[in-house]
C-alpha cells in the first residue's frame, strides 16, 4: 500500500526560529511533490511543489527532496504566528497519478 | 496559483433535501476534478475522482448513489448530496488537477449542515 507519512506533531516553535517538517513516502516511482498549508476550518493551499531532487526555495519556504532516501522535507524561515496550520505533504504516483496525502504535522508558532 | 472556486460556501438544509455543490476551475482546464470530504480534526478523504465525460471513481464505502457526480465540462464538475441526513454534514472540499505541470488546486470549500 502506497503511504505518506508525516509525525501529527503539533510540532512547537518559537516566532522567528526554523520550523523544519518531514514527510516520507513509500513509493520509489513518485513524480511529483507538494506541499499544502491548512488552517483551522479552510480548504488546503498549495504552497511548495517540487519535481526533482535538491531544494526548491519561496520566499521564507525550502522545499527539499531526497528521492534516494524517499523524503521530502519543508523548511519555513523566520517562522510567524500566521504560519500556526496544519502542513499537508502530498506525493503523485501510480499509473493514474493520484495524490497521496499524508496526515499532516500541526505546527504551532509562538510569539 | 490557480483559482479554483465552489458554490455555495455554506449550505443549511433539512434532512431529506438534496444539495448541489459546484466546482469550477477558473483559470485552466481540468480534466480531473477530485472530492473530499473533512470532519472535524479529521484528515481529508477522498471521495471520488471525476474525470471530464466520464463516471466517477467512488473510493470504497461511498456511495455513489448518494454523492451523485456529474463532470460535464473541463472547467466544472458538481457533487450532489441527494436525501442529505444529519450524518452528512461535514466540510465537502473539491480539488481540480491542472495538468500542465502536474498539480492539484482546491476550492475553498463548502460546509454542509443537515439539521
Amino acid at each position: 500500500q502506497k503511504e505518506v507519512e508525516q509525525n501529527s506533531g503539533p510540532l512547537s516553535v518559537p516566532e522567528g526560529a526554523i520550523a523544519s517538517l518531514n514527510c516520507t513516502y513509500s513509493d520509489r516511482v513518485s513524480q511529483s511533490f507538494f506541499w499544502y498549508r491548512q488552517y483551522s476550518g479552510k480548504s488546503p493551499e498549495l504552497i511548495m511543489s517540487i519535481y526533482s531532487n535538491g531544494d526548491k526555495e519561496d520566499g521564507r519556504f525550502t522545499a527539499q527532496l531526497n528521492k534516494a532516501s524517499q523524503y521530502v522535507s519543508l523548511l519555513i524561515r523566520d517562522s510567524q504566528p500566521s504560519d500556526s496550520a496544519t502542513y499537508l505533504c502530498a506525493v503523485t504516483s501510480g499509473a493514474g497519478n493520484m495524490l497521496t496525502f499524508g496526515g499532516g504535522t500541526r505546527l504551532m508558532v509562538k510569539p | 496559483g490557480a483559482v479554483v472556486s465552489q458554490h455555495p460556501s455554506r449550505v443549511i438544509c433539512k434532512s431529506g433535501t438534496s444539495v448541489k455543490i459546484e466546482c469550477r476551475s477558473l483559470d485552466f482546464q481540468a480534466t480531473t476534478m477530485f472530492w473530499y470530504r473533512q470532519f472535524p480534526k479529521q484528515s481529508l478523504m477522498l471521495m471520488a475522482t471525476s474525470n471530464e465525460g466520464s463516471k466517477a471513481t467512488y473510493e470504497q464505502g461511498v456511495e455513489k448513489d448518494k454523492f451523485l457526480i456529474n463532470h460535464a465540462s473541463l472547467t466544472l464538475s458538481t457533487l450532489t448530496v441527494t436525501s442529505a441526513h444529519p450524518e452528512d454534514s461535514s466540510f465537502y472540499i473539491c480539488s481540480a488537477r491542472d495538468p500542465r505541470p502536474d498539480t492539484q488546486y482546491f476550492g475553498p470549500g463548502t460546509r454542509l449542515t443537515v439539521l
